[in-house]
């Protein structure tokens, strides 16, 4: 099951702040987020795990709130190199009989942040 | 350098071939994946693999297939491509669950 993630795009000035949204219809057992600018592949930002824990080693701040199956992403004092597309990934388990959890990514969040 | 590569970056198909995309990877992870990405749909999973040895079906698994023989290589094959399959495709990989996954730097398809 994809997540939800909103806003589906959004457009910033340098130094201006922006929330990225991640909601999931199931039970979160983690969300990681990645950024993907154009024309290069997914880089890693964050991986919030049931419980509180966070990995991460961006300037970047997320939470997550596993009772209502959402995590957001804090982009402040945005910078010209924040543009790209954010994924976020939920961890999830498909019915398949085995023990084992694959993410699941959403659409995307497509942040451009002009001069 | 350490990472993971795949192969070929582009390739034009024509429809109803046979083609195998390459990934490879030198950290010794134990997971590797295979993504597909379109436009407004952001990555879906076609398969995983949590170990050598052993490979599961992701959100679209229909029409590609994967082994696992080893710890470092995870090919995708698709039997007989279908237009459909036009997409860029992504493999990743990460040492266990719940940590950073890396991605190789894509494979463009387009199947004609």
């Amino acid at each position: 099951q994809q997540p939800v993630q909103s806003p589906q795009a959004v457009i910033l000035r340098e130094g201006e702040d922006a929330v990225i949204n991640c909601s999931s219809s199931k039970a979160l057992y983690s969300v990681h987020w990645y950024r993907q600018k154009h024309g290069e592949a997914p880089v890693f930002l964050m991986i919030l795990l049931k419980g509180g824990e966070q990995k991460g080693h961006e300037k970047i701040s997320a939470s997550f709130n596993e009772k209502k199956q959402q995590s957001s992403l804090y982009l402040t004092a945005s910078q010209l190199s924040y543009s790209g597309t954010y994924f976020c990934g939920t961890e999830i388990t498909f019915g398949s009989g085995t023990s084992y959890d694959k993410v699941i990514f959403g659409p995307g969040t497509s942040l451009s942040v002009i001069p | 350098i350490a990472g993971i590569t795949q192969a070929p970056t582009s390739q034009i198909l024509a429809a109803g071939r046979r083609m195998t995309l390459r990934c490879t990877q030198d950290m010794r992870h134990n997971a590797m994946y295979w993504y597909r990405q379109d436009l407004g749909l952001g990555l879906r999973l076609i398969h995983y693999s949590n170990t050598a040895g052993t490979t599961g079906k992701g959100e679209v698994p229909d029409g590609y297939s994967v082994s696992r023989a080893n710890t470092d290589d995870f090919p995708l094959t698709l039997a007989s491509a279908v237009p459909s399959q036009t997409s860029v495709y992504f493999c990743a990989s990460s040492s266990d669950l719940n940590t950073e996954a890396f991605f190789g730097q894509g494979t463009r398809l387009t199947v004609v």
